[in-house]
């Protein structure tokens, strides 16, 4: 069955530095969730997106933005990285109509 | 406090025996809950969703609700050693806002 895609699966970059990381959601699911889990840490909500519409955010610094397209891929754009940045990134969807949610293999972004 | 509350374990039960896992959650107009089973530098792994107060059963899984006491559960019947990893509770808040638990960490010897 196909799974949530996420892309890269792994990012260095330097400190003040720009990340865009990518979702592609399971065919047919129209929502789109982005985590941020820290070493040890639960995974903190960032933001939602339904039907390419922003559906509600979480805990996203506003050196953050994310947007959802018409194929119902979503891009997490990230500017002015800092060290605290550094953290594996889910991305998670659901189908029409449900909750539930299924997560991607994440993206593991270091900051250097 | 978080939103969302779990014992943070380590919860140790041996080969075969029930593991029981809880949660606790703060808003009352909290509706959809969620357990996930996250190993180690992999992504969450949906085990259970329960909706309404009572049981539900998959399998060896049972999650039970209670919305009075604000109180979710999961009990692992018959527990294998494959089933070792962190467990996470998750509830939703908003329309597409959900917020987790900091995990159980269960482990279960041969």
């Amino acid at each position: 069955a196909a799974g949530v895609i996420q892309s890269p699966r792994h990012l260095i970059k330097e400190k003040r530095e720009t990340a865009t990381l990518k979702c592609y959601p399971i065919p047919r699911h129209d929502t789109v969730y982005w985590y941020q889990q820290g070493p040890g840490q639960d995974p903190q909500f960032l933001i939602s997106f339904y039907e390419k519409m922003q559906s509600d955010k979480g805990s996203i610094p506003d050196r953050f933005s994310a947007q959802q397209f018409s194929d119902y891929h979503s891009e997490l754009n990230m500017s002015s990285l800092e060290l605290g940045d550094s953290a594996l990134y889910f991305c998670a969807s659901s189908p029409a109509g449900k909750d539930e949610q299924f997560f991607g293999p994440g993206t593991r972004l270091t900051v250097l | 406090q978080k939103e969302v509350e779990q014992n943070s374990g380590p919860l140790s039960v041996p080969e075969g025996a029930i593991a029981s896992l809880n949660c606790t959650y703060s808003d009352r107009g909290s509706q959809s809950f969620f357990w996930y089973r996250q190993y180690s530098g992999k992504s969450p792994e949906l085990i259970m969703f329960i909706y309404s107060n009572g049981d539900k059963e998959d399998g060896r899984f049972t999650a039970q609700l209670n919305k009075a006491s604000q109180y979710v559960s999961l009990l692992i019947r018959d527990s294998q050693p494959s089933d070792s990893a962190t467990y996470l509770c998750a509830a939703e808040y908003n329309f597409n806002k959900f917020y987790f638990g900091s995990g159980t960490k269960l482990n279960v010897k041969p």
